[in-house]
């Protein structure tokens, strides 16, 4: 059980264009998703917190123009990085909370993972 | 003062050790306490959670916390290189906040 899907895993763009990550609850409902960026030997940064129905909340220091985040439903958000430059390059990482553990039992599940490259 | 300190690492043991990992938290509110394991390119994966004093154990992993000590720790018994990793301490304040990650501890476990 679980589970937290990404798509793509790796994607290389070119500096200018708009990419889309999706995150997927599989076996599971997620009150929120969770967006993060990891650069290399870097610890991980939350982006935004995303709740369904609502408009997603960003870190200080994270433009909102250029991370768009919708959450569509209990099982699906998007981040969608826009106008990417090669600064972007990372590996962009979601996280989901079970609806069905409560509030207490808060445990974050991990995607896999997007490498993106902007070249 | 980060919110959630780690040793900064890298730690080494030898396979069959008792390989430790330490995490302090500054907010006293803090509610949920996790270990995640993340390999080298992957993403992190949850090994451990804790919300209570004392320890809790799965396998060989015991996870500690002391809340008025402000102090969370992560035990492997019997190391194996398959270990090998960084290991995120996270610390929750709330039933719906966001999680607050520590920098990471690197394990190595020598063969």
């Amino acid at each position: 059980g679980a589970v937290v899907s990404q798509h793509p895993s790796r994607v290389i763009c070119k500096s200018g264009t708009s990419v889309k990550i999706e995150c997927r609850s599989l076996d599971f409902q997620a009150t929120t998703m969770f967006w993060y960026r990891q650069f290399p030997k870097q610890s991980l940064m939350l982006m935004a917190t995303s709740n369904e129905g609502s408009k997603a909340t960003y870190e200080q220091g994270v433009e909102k123009d250029k991370f768009l985040i919708n959450h569509a439903s209990l099982t699906l958000s998007t981040l969608t990085v826009t106008s990417a430059h090669p600064e972007d390059s990372s590996f962009y990482i979601c996280s989901a909370r079970d609806k069905s553990r409560g509030t207490v039992l808060n445990e974050q599940f991990f995607g896999p993972g997007t490498r993106l490259t902007v070249l | 003062q980060k919110e959630v300190e780690q040793n900064s690492g890298p730690l080494s043991v030898p396979e069959g050790a008792i390989a430790s990992l330490n995490c302090t938290y500054s907010d006293r509110v803090s509610q949920s306490f996790f270990w995640y394991r993340q390999y080298s390119g992957k993403s992190p994966e949850l090994i451990m959670s804790i919300y209570s004093n004392g320890d809790k154990e799965d396998g060989r992993f015991t996870a500690q916390l002391n809340k008025a000590s402000q102090y969370v720790s992560l035990l492997i018994r019997d190391s194996q290189p398959s270990d090998s990793a960084t290991y995120l301490c996270a610390v929750t304040v709330g039933n719906a906040g966001k999680s607050t990650f520590g920098d990471g501890t690197t394990l190595t476990v020598k063969p």
